[in-house]
């Protein structure tokens, strides 16, 4: 089982609309949560990056929430665009970073905004 | 603008041939990058792990013997994918860690595409 499970795996939204993605995580202990966005053949960009002890941030219109206690985090995007059609990638560090296993990758969704 | 710099962006090669792909951090000193692979529609995976001057860290099920991984510099990582079979197109990502102050950052390259004919 994956330590990182993201969903949905895929969404279709109409341009302007909200949505909201989701990850959970069994990684533990844990120090950091990013959230990466992904263009087809493009390498991950980074969106937003919390620690344990961090509720949410924002940036632009990418608003990030973690809970800690529940291991759950959530990427919300406001007024979608055409160029939002991407994969959205959840990736946990985990507390103990020895160098080995930096980053645990969820499978991503595919979101694609409609016109 | 990019701070991890993969080069080239697209490659063809003939089966048989090695094509080395290479990761360089441009703006910071990068003691661990790493390797990824992607196929179609799927997630990263983790192909190892490198050190700068130290034997690379391979994960399980990659062949550390077709996949020559060298960090010879701070800056600079390459991925040598030796006698290449049309199975091994993929993309290929490597990211590099930037340790600061606030924490460990961690910076995507662009991707290379690798297609074996």
């Amino acid at each position: 089982k994956n330590q990182v499970e993201q969903s949905p795996q895929s969404l279709i939204i109409l341009e302007g609309k909200n949505c909201t993605l989701q990850c959970n995580y069994t990684v533990s202990p844990f120090s950091n949560l990013r959230w990466y966005k992904q263009d087809t053949g493009r390498g991950p960009v980074s969106l937003t990056i919390m620690t344990f002890s961090e509720n949410t941030k924002s940036n632009g219109r990418y608003t990030a929430t973690l809970d800690a206690d529940t291991k759950q985090s959530s990427l919300h995007i406001t007024a979608s665009q055409l160029s939002d059609s991407a994969s959205y990638i959840c990736v946990v560090s985990p507390a103990m970073d020895t160098g080995r296993r930096a980053l645990t990758f969820g499978s991503g969704t595919r979101l694609q905004v409609q016109p | 603008g990019a701070v991890v710099s993969q080069h080239p962006s697209r490659v063809i090669c003939k089966s048989g041939t090695s094509v080395k792909i290479e990761c360089r951090s441009l703006d910071f000193q990068a003691t661990t990058m790493f390797w990824y692979r992607q196929f179609p529609k799927q997630s990263l995976m983790l192909m190892a792990t490198s050190n700068e001057g130290s034997k690379a860290t391979y994960e399980q099920g990659v062949e550390k013997d077709k996949f020559l991984i060298n960090h010879a510099s701070l800056t600079l990582s390459t991925l040598t994918v030796t006698s290449a079979h049309p199975e091994d197109s993929s993309f290929y990502i490597c990211s590099a860690r930037s340790v600061g102050y606030s924490g460990n950052t961690i910076y995507f390259g662009e991707g290379s595409w690798l297609t074996v004919v």
